[in-house]
This record gives C-alpha cells, structure tokens and sequence, in this order.
C-alpha cells in the first residue's frame, strides 16, 4: 500500500517569507494529490488538488508542484502571514481504487511576526 | 452551504455505554466518510459510504457501528467502547467516492472514554 512522509514535523518562519512544505511518496505513482490544512480541534479543509499530469496549480498565495520521477510533491505559500499557521497535510488515494485516501502525518507551520 | 455537521462536539462516556455520532450534510453528496483522528495525528479512514452503502470498513473493530439512514445522514453507534478509543472522530462528505473529489469535513466529535 502507498506510504507518505511529511519529512518536516515542524517549520518556523518568518512573516512575509515563503514557506515550502514537502511531500514524499512511495510505491505506485498517484493519479492525483491534495493537500489540506487543519487547524487545532477542527476538521481538514481542501486546499489544493493536483493531477499527476500537472506539473504546477496555483491559487492565490499557493502553488503546489508534483513531481512524478521524485515522488514528492511541494506546497508553497508566499508571502506568508501569521494566519497561515496550521498544520498542512498533503493527501493520495491509498490504493489502485482511488476511492480510500491517505494523510500524511502533517508539517505544523508557524509564522511568525 | 458547504458545511458538514457534527453532533455531539464532545462527548464522554465509559466502556460500558452505548452512543451514537451523527453527522450530517446538505450538499447533495452521495459519498461520506469516517475518519478516526489521534493526537498529532493524521485521520484515518475508519468507513465509506457510497450511495448509502457501506463501500469501505478499514477492518474497524466491531465496537464501532456505522450506519447511512439516508443520503444525508451519517451515524456511527458506539458500544463497549476501550479508552485507546479515545481520538477525533471525523465525518467527511464527497460528490461520490472518488480521491479525485473533494473531501468536506466537519469540525468533528472529541470522544473520551472512561
């Protein structure tokens, strides 16, 4: 079954800088990758969807890139503000079925002033 | 209206009760999930339901009962329950169940058990 790693647990930076969260995966490549932001005691909210033959999405602030050869994906939020501090998942169907998904286990990004 | 709800938003009881989660969607969504979510934790799916019914179990103990009484309602039945159960139960609805679909999610129920 395909495994995801979040390889920042944490990340810190400051206002107005980009942040860059990561994604890696194993396994079969995904036809398709989300990301989710979840704040403290509440549910993931969609952010972003990507397919595997989009190498770019942007909305807003936000930009994802997939990369397929890699097997990792990268979340960038520019000019980043204290607001945008949460915890980021990135998410892919967990099997061939594409109907089961799964989380990574999250980078809880603080922005500070 | 894009919300899913969830009720209770907490709840506790002891391993020897039986409680209901209900969950509850007017988005016209013919999928919807459970997910069991730990601290510091990603959720993890638990169910889905598709067309109301059952699609997935994730090999969920029998202790957990999930149950679709129409396409907008959503129960999961508690009974003899273990406090390793204690977590953030997640309700999640979709268009239908397809990863390329977006996933909305309730604010969840804190369940602790005793």
């Amino acid at each position: 079954s395909q495994k995801i790693e979040q390889n920042s647990e944490a990340l810190n930076i400051q206002e107005g800088k980009t942040a860059t969260l990561t994604c890696n995966y194993t396994n079969y490549s995904p036809a398709y990758l989300q990301w989710y932001r979840q704040d403290p005691g509440r549910g993931p909210v969609f952010l972003l969807l990507i397919r595997e033959n989009e190498k770019e999405k942007r909305k807003e602030r936000l930009k994802v890139t997939f990369d397929t050869t890699l097997k990792q994906s990268l979340f960038h939020i520019t000019a980043s503000q204290p607001a945008d501090s949460a915890t980021y998942l990135c998410a892919l169907d967990q099997d061939s079925s594409a109907s089961k998904i799964i989380f990574g286990s999250g980078t809880r990004l603080s922005i500070r002033p | 209206d894009t919300e899913v709800t969830q009720t209770p938003k907490h709840l506790v009881m002891g391993m020897t009760n039986k409680k209901s989660l209900k969950c509850e969607q007017h988005m016209g969504h013919r999928a919807m999930y459970w997910y069991k979510q730990k601290a510091k934790k990603p959720p993890e799916l638990m169910f889905v339901y598709s067309y109301e019914k059952l699609s997935i179990n994730e090999s969920v103990p029998s202790r957990f009962s999930p149950e679709c009484p129409n396409s907008s309602l959503l129960n999961l039945h508690l009974h003899a329950l273990q406090p390793e159960d204690s977590a953030l139960y997640l309700c999640a609805s979709s268009q239908v169940a397809a990863f390329q679909e977006t996933q909305y999610f309730g604010p969840g129920t804190r369940l602790l058990v005793l």
